[in-house]
């Protein structure tokens, strides 16, 4: 089976830094998504990250350790409009699309 | 934005009645997905295809059934609905092109509500 943790809801000020953590435990790896989804909005691409690292997209940084089964999703100078659940996402071979998706997490930034 | 339409984008059912879902898209892509999406537990996979007439379960596939006789369609249809049916329900395609991550882009989302 897949096991996908992430916290439920995380809150922030705007302009500050927020860190979503996802673990996971699933047969097999070939890479981790991260997907933005606004309320009742289809989610959207942010990051895949399938080395070990950090990959850096504006405001918005993943890191992924594959030996640790550990990913976290980096938002920089927070603005009102990231106020959106956020998905991580893991995908299990090479030859397999299919995504597992963790429960997602709740960002809520205020003024 | 990739090419996928839902429909119909809300539907207020009873249950016991059939119910189809249908996934449209545009972009000539390989593989199509139905998730649900419910509160507490994510998105989660019903059915996918591969291709023309292949397709496969998914987690959750219990009470659905799903059909896909053109690449642009993909049809998800509960045969009897039950009320652990309401849900929201997303289309979601990817290709398998070399040096493709595999990323899915999703569809609005489908609004199901069984009384």
């Amino acid at each position: 089976g897949q096991n996908i943790d992430q916290p439920t809801e995380m809150t922030a000020t705007e302009g500050a830094i927020v860190q979503i953590n996802c673990t996971y435990q699933t047969s097999g790896f070939n890479g981790l998504f991260w997907y933005q989804q606004h309320a009742g909005e289809a989610p959207t691409f942010l990051s895949y990250n399938v080395l070990d690292g950090l990959e850096e997209k504006g405001r918005f940084s993943s890191f992924l350790s594959r030996s640790k089964g550990y990913s976290y999703l980096l938002l920089k100078e927070l603005q009102m409009k990231d106020s959106a659940s956020y998905l991580c996402a893991v995908s299990r071979g090479s030859n397999d699309y299919k995504l597992s998706f963790g429960a997602g997490t709740t960002v809520t930034v205020r003024a | 934005d990739a090419g996928i339409t839902q429909s119909p984008r809300h539907k207020v059912t009873e249950t016991g009645t059939p119910v189809t879902l249908r996934c449209h898209q545009t972009e000539n892509h390989r593989y199509m997905y139905w998730y649900r999406q419910d509160p507490g537990h994510g998105l989660r996979l019903i059915h996918y295809s591969y291709g023309v007439k292949d397709t496969d379960k998914g987690e959750v596939s219990d009470g659905y059934s799903v059909s896909r006789s053109k690449t642009e369609d993909f049809l998800l249809t509960l045969e009897s609905a039950t009320s652990s049916q309401t849900s929201v329900y997303f289309c979601a395609i990817s290709e398998s092109l070399a040096g493709n991550t595999g990323e899915l882009f999703f569809g609005e989302g489908s609004r199901l509500t069984v009384l």
